[in-house]
């Protein structure tokens, strides 16, 4: 079965410093992966995927993801975290066509950034 | 393009009651898949829409309920409330093939007294 792991429960981190939120997933093919951004009491807003290809992904605010098969991984990075950074990070697996179209989530990886 | 809306944002039900809540996906998009979010559980689905058909369905009891009509907006219904049932409920939206990323509403926060 899929499954998602994000061992990091809390990370606290300083404004400026580097950052890298962890991201392990079980499945039996190559899954596509997602990293979803979640801002207190709103929806999740879409950061990077990987469906294939170059392993090294781009996102939106800075962000950047690499997928290692070999590790089953795929972690998110952050060369300089923003305080408006803070907030809660999460790690989706998607099924890749079987008929199954829902997203397995990790329990997410909250972020806290000190000025 | 406007993004997935959801209404209410938020609820408040008693026990036993039921409650409607309503998903418009983007434009175009034929696909809206349905989420709970609690902080004990975590984001869970719920279900999945395509075309008014349910594609695929999560572990939940029969008192979830959802449907899609032909424009593509979706309900989904939850009948005799229970206090666990307090959650963010998310939808989120794509194009409906395999290889789309799903945009998420806001959500609809939900209490249940």
């Amino acid at each position: 079965a899929q499954s998602v792991t994000q061992p990091d429960i809390h990370i606290t981190v300083s404004e400026g410093a580097s950052l890298e939120l962890r991201c392990n997933y079980s499945y039996g093919a190559t899954p596509y992966l997602f990293w979803y951004v979640q801002s207190p009491g709103q929806g999740l807003q879409l950061l990077l995927k990987y469906f294939s290809g170059d392993t090294l992904v781009q996102g939106i605010k800075g962000f950047e993801a690499e997928f290692k098969r070999s590790q089953s991984s795929f972690n998110l990075r952050k060369p300089s975290v923003h305080w408006s950074d803070a907030a809660e990070y999460f790690c989706a697996v998607g099924a890749p066509p079987s008929g199954t179209y829902k997203y397995i989530f990790g329990t997410g990886t909250r972020l806290k950034v000190l000025a | 393009k406007a993004g997935v809306t959801q209404t209410p944002r938020y609820l408040i039900k008693t026990r036993g009651q039921q409650v409607t809540l309503s998903c418009s996906p983007i434009s175009g998009h034929r696909s809206v898949s349905w989420y709970q979010q609690t902080p004990g559980q975590g984001l869970q689905f719920l279900f999945e829409y395509f075309s008014e058909t349910q594609r695929n369905k999560g572990n939940f009891p029969g008192r979830f309920s959802g449907r899609q009509f032909s424009n593509s907006r979706s309900e989904m219904n939850v009948s005799t409330l229970e206090l666990g049932d307090s959650a963010l409920y998310l939808c989120a939206s794509s194009l409906g093939r395999s290889t789309e990323t799903q945009y998420f509403g806001p959500g609809t926060r939900l209490l249940v007294l």
